[in-house]
């Protein structure tokens, strides 16, 4: 069981939108500016996409964006791309004894 | 260029102790900017956070595994390691290496990942 609640999948065609949903508590979320998000396509590493709630590593396409509202923290996507098909994984601080928790991940399919 | 590269057996017998290297390259692990740290993933399933370390030695577990885990940093070699004790085929996993900002924790560069089965 992760600490952090996701969406098993989420699924939309392509120009459209999504939002993938991250919840936790007032222990981590909630609690720290700290959520980031990660994606992984099949056989790779993760890559970060989104760090400290809303902020885009450099070359991290501007589709992309982060925001959050008490214990629950989203990852957006614009203008979805075939590309975008993977597994996303939130990520949040949890105090300085549990230190770092994930998401169970989300599977977006691009319709 | 940062790189990170995992290193290791790839099978490991029950009850016994799983050991990695990550050697880092195009960056030093001296640098007072970040951790370096150990992530894993079981074959169809999430992420774990396994530990980090900075490179004057403080270190940092996952309290599920803190009883099993150590981390290593060998600043002459520019590696960090990982060593985890009597393992089970739930240890079984790819194995990532991993830089994280110090200010933050995220983890912006990534090893490739190894994987590392427990079975006798």
């Amino acid at each position: 069981q992760s600490a952090l609640t996701q969406p098993a999948s989420v699924s939309g065609s392509p120009g459209q939108s999504i939002t993938i949903s991250c919840t936790g508590t007032s222990s981590d979320v909630g609690g720290y500016n700290f959520v980031s998000w990660y994606q992984q396509h099949p056989g790779k590493a993760p890559k970060l996409m989104i760090y400290d709630v809303s902020n885009r590593p450099s070359g991290v396409s501007n589709r992309f964006s982060g925001s959050q509202s008490g214990n629950t923290a989203s990852l957006s996507i614009s203008g979805l791309q075939a590309e975008d098909e993977a597994d996303y994984y939130c990520s949040s601080y949890a105090s300085r004894s549990t230190f770092w928790v994930f998401g169970g991940g989300t599977k977006l399919t691009v319709l | 260029q940062l790189q990170l590269q995992e290193s290791g057996p790839g099978l490991v017998k029950p009850s016994e102790t799983l050991s990695l290297t990550c050697t880092v390259s195009g960056g030093s692990i001296s640098s007072s900017s970040y951790y370096w740290g150990w992530i894993r993933q079981p074959p169809g399933k999430g992420l774990e956070w396994i530990g980090s370390i900075y490179y004057s030695g403080n270190t940092y577990y996952n309290p599920s595994l803190k009883s099993r885990v150590t981390i290593s940093v060998d600043t002459s070699k520019n590696q960090f390691s990982l060593r985890l004790t009597f393992v089970t085929a739930a240890d079984t996993a790819v194995y990532y290496c991993a830089r994280a900002r110090a200010s933050d924790g995220d983890f912006f560069n990534w090893g490739q990942g190894t994987l590392v089965t427990v079975s006798s």
